[in-house]
């Protein structure tokens, strides 16, 4: 079985600075990669995803993340964060093996400070 | 707009009676899940179905069945909440074909037991 691992639970940041959410996970041969945000009372949305191609992937609200095989990394980042960035984000992880199955991280929560 | 609905948003239930939460999707993905998601936690996934094959977690207790009458509809029961049960419940689908693993998630239902 995966297993994916959030390094960071809670992450403090000020309005308009970058950030960096780590995502680390078990090694496994064609691993499809996902990042999901929660905002509080609310279902989980789509950010980015990566199945195959660019290592480099952006997604919606400014955010991308990048692939790294050798690290087994997928750390999303965004240049500038906003106030409406405070949210949960949710790292997951599925393979060919695994077929349809998640692997969700314990998550990170994002509070931008203005 | 295709989406995942749950109803209802807000359920509260007292200890020991039965309830019932449901999901529906207008996207005719084949599987259906469910996951409980408790405070500042991943969601956990209870069970899914891949067409009308029932797939259940080998830690869902057996207070927790599900039924899915058709493609569109899935419900969760759950016989005897305890206070344990509270959470968040998310109602997610996807469809079942190589290079679509993306999980759509509704919006839950935050089940209280009193």
């Amino acid at each position: 079985a995966q297993s994916v691992t959030q390094l960071d639970s809670q992450v403090p940041v000020f309005e308009e600075a970058p950030v960096e959410l780590r995502c680390n996970y078990s090694s496994s041969v064609s691993v499809y990669l996902f990042w999901y945000v929660q905002y509080p009372n609310q279902g989980l949305q789509l950010l980015l995803k990566y199945l195959s191609g660019s290592t480099l992937v952006k997604g919606i609200n400014g955010f991308e993340a990048e692939f790294n095989k050798s690290q087994t990394s997928f750390h999303l980042r965004k240049p500038s964060v906003h106030i409406s960035d405070t949210a949960e984000y949710f790292c997951a992880v599925s393979s060919r093996n695994t077929g349809n199955q998640f692997y969700f991280g314990t998550g990170t929560s994002l509070t931008v400070i203005p | 707009d295709a989406m995942v609905i749950q109803n209802p948003r807000y359920q509260v239930t007292q200890f020991g009676k039965p309830v019932t939460l449901s999901c529906s999707q207008t996207l005719n993905h084949n599987v259906m899940y469910w996951y409980q998601q408790k405070s500042s936690q991943a969601p956990k996934l209870l069970f899914h179905y891949y067409d009308k094959d029932f797939n259940n977690e080998a830690d869902t207790p057996d207070n927790f069945q599900s039924r899915r009458p058709n493609t569109s509809f899935c419900f969760l029961d759950i016989r005897s909440p305890g206070l344990g049960d509270a959470a968040m419940y998310l109602c997610a689908t996807s469809r079942a074909e190589v290079g679509s693993y993306e999980q759509y998630f509704g919006p839950g239902t935050r089940l209280t037991v009193t």
